[in-house]
């Protein structure tokens, strides 16, 4: 079962924050962040582990809520370099990277 | 720039012809994955090999082979090629244990017409 991201899409203004979440029906382990770039790679952003807290760094940061089966990913004071589609994927063994990918969010921000 | 290449970056097939991508891992990194990435849509894991063995399949059919080498390299293999298969080929390479998450290739953009 493919996690399901929200929002599908997102416009913001630069500087803006913005919080995108990723939910799942099955048990999680670690979830992944990525930013794609239309006709790029995917860009690994972080890693969260079940049992583990919170991460960031620079001014992108998430959560992972274990009970919930859901992550967060979020952005603050957002900047034009932050637009693209983010996905999350959800693994099942640590550092095992045998993803799931969610459906995507597209965020585009604007000056 | 993450240390892992692929190539070629774009290949026009017939379909029922065979294709092979070819995927340069990061150096020291002992996991390769193949995901197939449809227009819109997020990737979609078609196998993993670990230390040049196979070590988990996706929902995909025989006919999607993989190989890996002692190099850090490997190979995506498609046989009889359907329309269907035109997408965006990822190889992401990592290393177990470490918690970096897995780092992508560019990617190779198959169209079979």
């Amino acid at each position: 079962q493919q996690p399901v991201q929200s929002p599908q899409a997102v416009i913001l203004r630069e500087g803006e924050d913005a919080v995108i979440n990723c939910s799942s029906s099955k048990a999680l382990y670690s979830v992944h962040w990525y930013r794609q770039k239309h006709g790029e790679a995917p860009i690994f952003l972080m890693i969260l582990l079940k049992g583990g807290e919170q991460k960031g760094h620079d001014k992108i940061s998430a959560s992972f809520n274990e009970k919930k089966q859901q992550s967060s990913l979020y952005l603050t004071a957002s900047q034009l370099s932050y637009s693209g589609t983010y996905f999350c994927g959800t693994g099942s063994n640590f550092g095992n990277e045998k993803l799931t990918f969610g459906t995507g969010t597209r965020l585009t921000i604007i000056p | 720039e993450t240390g892992v290449t692929q190539s070629p970056t774009h290949l026009i097939k017939t379909r029922g012809q065979q294709v092979t991508l070819r995927c340069s891992s990061q150096s020291g990194h002992n996991t390769v994955s193949w995901y197939q990435q449809a227009l819109g849509q997020g990737p979609q894991f078609i196998f993993q090999y670990y230390r040049e063995e196979e070590n988990g399949r996706g929902n995909f059919p025989p006919r999607f082979s993989g190989l890996q080498f002692p190099n850090y390299s490997s190979e995506l293999n498609v046989n009889a090629l359907e329309l269907d298969d035109s997408a965006l080929y990822l190889c992401a390479s990592g290393k177990t244990g470490t918690g970096e998450g897995a780092f992508f290739g560019q990617g190779t953009r198959l169209t079979v017409v």
